[in-house]
């Protein structure tokens, strides 16, 4: 069985300040994709990266980052700098590979305030 | 590309009624289409996933005589909510996979989703 923890059910923050949202994954598989969503107050669900489990690397796309440590099973999130428009929930996800069903987390809503 | 609409993106029934929920997946062929259901500030929930051609499969808990799904063709899934009760009130998210046709079966295309009100 498959289980994400967003434990953080809502973030508040200051224009430019830093914030991690946390997501902690269980998984029996040794092969499964990790995901992070984005859900503006319009409904629709904006992908924000897909990370495979055999690459642990770091990444980093423009005010966004992620750090994956499979040792503590974690996917967390950061924005850096963040703005106004990041306010938002989201959500992290992890489907086992081979199959497309994710499960996701409860969410953290992560409200920007100017 | 892999654009996924949903149509109507609103609407309003009357108790008792039933709605149909159109998802397309407009440039790309989805053998598996998944069927959300969204409550005010929680999670997504997996009600169901289709393969065309096949029926519906059915998470725990979700009647299937109630939400309808038909996968007739690789583009489309539709969702009908039969009869129709104000609990049944709720964003309802679609999303498309490729499958290994399309290069890799992990993922998924979310459509804009369908906000339903039941009165």
């Amino acid at each position: 069985a498959q289980k994400v923890t967003q434990a953080q059910t809502e973030i508040s923050v200051v224009e430019k300040e830093d914030v991690t949202l946390d997501c902690v994954y269980e998984t029996r598989d040794t092969t499964y994709y990790l995901f992070w969503y984005k859900q503006p107050p319009s409904g629709e669900l904006v992908f924000l990266i897909r990370r495979n489990s055999f690459d642990e690397q770091n990444e980093i796309s423009g005010r966004y980052s992620w750090n994956f440590q499979k040792s503590t099973s974690s996917f967390n999130f950061t924005i850096t700098a963040s703005q106004v428009v990041d306010s938002a929930v989201y959500f992290c996800a992890l489907t086992p590979s081979g199959y497309s069903t994710l499960t996701f987390g409860k969410g953290t809503m992560l409200l920007v305030s100017p | 590309g892999a654009v996924v609409s949903q149509h109507p993106s609103r609407v309003i029934c009357k108790s008792g009624t039933s709605v149909k929920i159109e998802c397309r997946s407009l440039d790309f062929q989805a053998t598996t289409m998944f069927w959300y259901r969204q409550f005010p500030k929680q999670s997504l929930m997996l009600m169901a996933t289709s393969n065309e051609g096949s029926k519906a499969t059915y998470e725990q808990g979700v009647e299937k005589d109630k939400f309808l799904i038909n996968h007739a063709s690789l583009t489309l899934s539709t969702l009908t909510v039969t009869s129709a009760h104000p609990e049944d009130s709720s964003f309802y998210i679609c999303s498309a996979s490729p499958g290994l046709a399309g290069g890799s079966s992990y993922e998924q295309y979310f459509g804009p989703g369908t906000r339903l009100t039941v009165t």
